[in-house]
């Protein structure tokens, strides 16, 4: 069953709406969350890393205004998607991963959150 | 940063053929590499983990090898399904985790 929980799967709303996209790890403590972004027919692109309790790592070109990542609890980081625009339509995916012993932690992912903006 | 390419972009077979599906990375500091499939417009299906300390792993028909050092990752897969259709993409894991433009895989009936 799913281990990463990703909420809304579905967004349609107006230009300059924030948009909240939830992200949750149901059976273990997610230190570190990732926040990627996918446009139709390419791959997935990292936005920030976050790790619990601390501010989110944005790469580079990611406006962290833009896309407010919040990282409160162990299971739990959100993404906020502020005054959203057309162009920030896109695929967004969440991943999640435990801290112990690295080498043998997949990460796990969230089916996603397709948002558009009208 | 890590740098990960996928060869070929994309690949059309017929049905029951043996294929391989390439990935190459750049910085050879990894604690693991996943193989993963997408379906259209779906979310990612983790297929195969290979550890840093490992050269290869299997999964039914799927096998993926590693060879860390010269930041390479193969996955074979054997005697091809149209269900296995689908993007596939390599994902080093490192501090983070990047990834492939992917390989378009579509096996025709």
């Amino acid at each position: 069953g799913a281990v990463v929980s990703q909420h809304p799967s579905r967004v349609i709303c107006k230009s300059g709406t924030s948009v909240k996209i939830e992200c949750r790890s149901l059976d273990f403590q997610a230190t570190t969350m990732f926040w990627y972004r996918q446009f139709p027919k390419q791959s997935l692109m990292l936005m920030a890393t976050s790790n619990e309790g601390s501010k989110a790592t944005y790469e580079q070109g990611v406006e962290k205004d833009k896309f407010l990542i919040n990282h409160a609890s162990l299971t739990l980081s959100t993404l906020t998607v502020t005054s959203a625009h057309p162009e920030d339509s896109s695929f967004y995916i969440c991943s999640a991963r435990a801290a112990e012993r690295l080498s043998n932690q997949p990460q796990h992912f969230g089916d996603g959150t397709r948002l558009s903006i009208l | 940063k890590q740098e990960v390419t996928q060869i070929p972009a994309a690949l059309s077979v017929p049905e029951g053929e043996n294929l391989v599906l390439n990935c190459s990375f750049t910085d050879s500091a990894i604690y693991n590499l996943q193989w993963f499939r997408q379906d259209p417009g779906k979310g990612l299906t983790s297929l195969l983990l290979i550890q840093s300390s490992q050269r290869e792993q299997t999964s039914g028909r799927l096998n993926a090898s590693l060879d860390k050092s010269s930041g390479r990752s193969t996955l074979y897969i054997a005697a091809s399904q149209p269900g296995d259709s689908a993007t596939y993409l390599c994902a080093p894991g490192g501090g983070d985790m990047r990834f492939g433009a992917g390989t378009r895989l579509t096996v025709k009936p």
